[in-house]
């Protein structure tokens, strides 16, 4: 089945910028979707098909997907943006939703 | 507004069976897919299986296949998780989640459940 990496842990200061990675052979031929999940509440998705926001997401959510690396960029991060983040694809070879182990941000 | 409400989960012996329900409001269910995701205590995402609108097509985590079976009553509204042959290993919080796409399915979830928790244990 698909393999996708995710760095465990990020700490960013407030109003700084979050970039959050998530690596897999040839990401880049996939759509990545990315989710928000914050303590005690159920996923979020906050970017779809690589760089798309659903609505009701701030502007400060963008992504870009190309080669082997996928990545969440949260612009002007704030204390609410704490949580930890999911990157996921769809494997059309195994027939398999596939995420990555999440990264823990602090802000 | 659209709405998942999971229930069923609670403790049980290794080896037992679980049936997870979901019920779905606020949109035309039965033009989505359906998927069931889990989460170990402390652990990430686990997606388990993915179910089409139809019932057509059904798709399973390794692990899972031939021990859990996905299935849905489009006239209740209701997903559901049948969960035979439990382990110790399932211990988890299990989410219901809309699949984004019709008619075009493009396996992402746009929306979840609270969850419901099922504890495998003697």
């Amino acid at each position: 089945s698909y393999v996708v990496t995710q760095t465990p842990s990020l700490s960013v200061a407030p109003g700084q910028t979050a970039t959050i990675s998530c690596e897999g052979d040839h990401i880049g031929t996939k759509s990545v979707h990315w989710y928000q999940q914050r303590p005690g509440q159920a996923p979020l998705l906050v970017l779809y098909d690589d760089r798309d926001r659903p609505s009701g997401i701030p502007e400060r959510f963008s992504g870009a997907n190309s080669g082997n690396t996928a990545t969440l960029t949260i612009s002007r991060v704030e204390a609410g943006d704490e949580a930890d983040y999911y990157c996921q694809v769809w494997d059309s070879i195994s027939d398999q939703v596939a995420f990555g182990g999440g990264t823990k941000l602090t802000v | 507004q659209v709405q998942l409400v999971e229930s069923g989960g609670g403790v049980v012996q290794p080896g037992r069976s679980l049936r997870l329900s979901c019920a779905a409001s606020g949109f035309i269910f039965s033009r989505n897919g359906m998927h069931w995701v889990r989460q170990a205590p402390g652990k990430g995402l686990e997606w388990v299986a993915f179910m089409s609108y139809d019932g057509h097509y059904k798709y399973y985590l390794e692990s899972v296949r031939g021990r859990f079976t996905i299935s849905r009553d489009n006239s209740k509204n209701t997903l559901y998780l049948e969960m035979n042959s439990l382990r110790p290993e399932d211990t988890a919080v299990y989410y219901c989640a809309k699949e984004s796409g019709w008619p075009v399915v493009y396996y992402y979830m746009d929306v979840w459940g609270r969850g419901t928790t099922v504890t495998v244990s003697s």
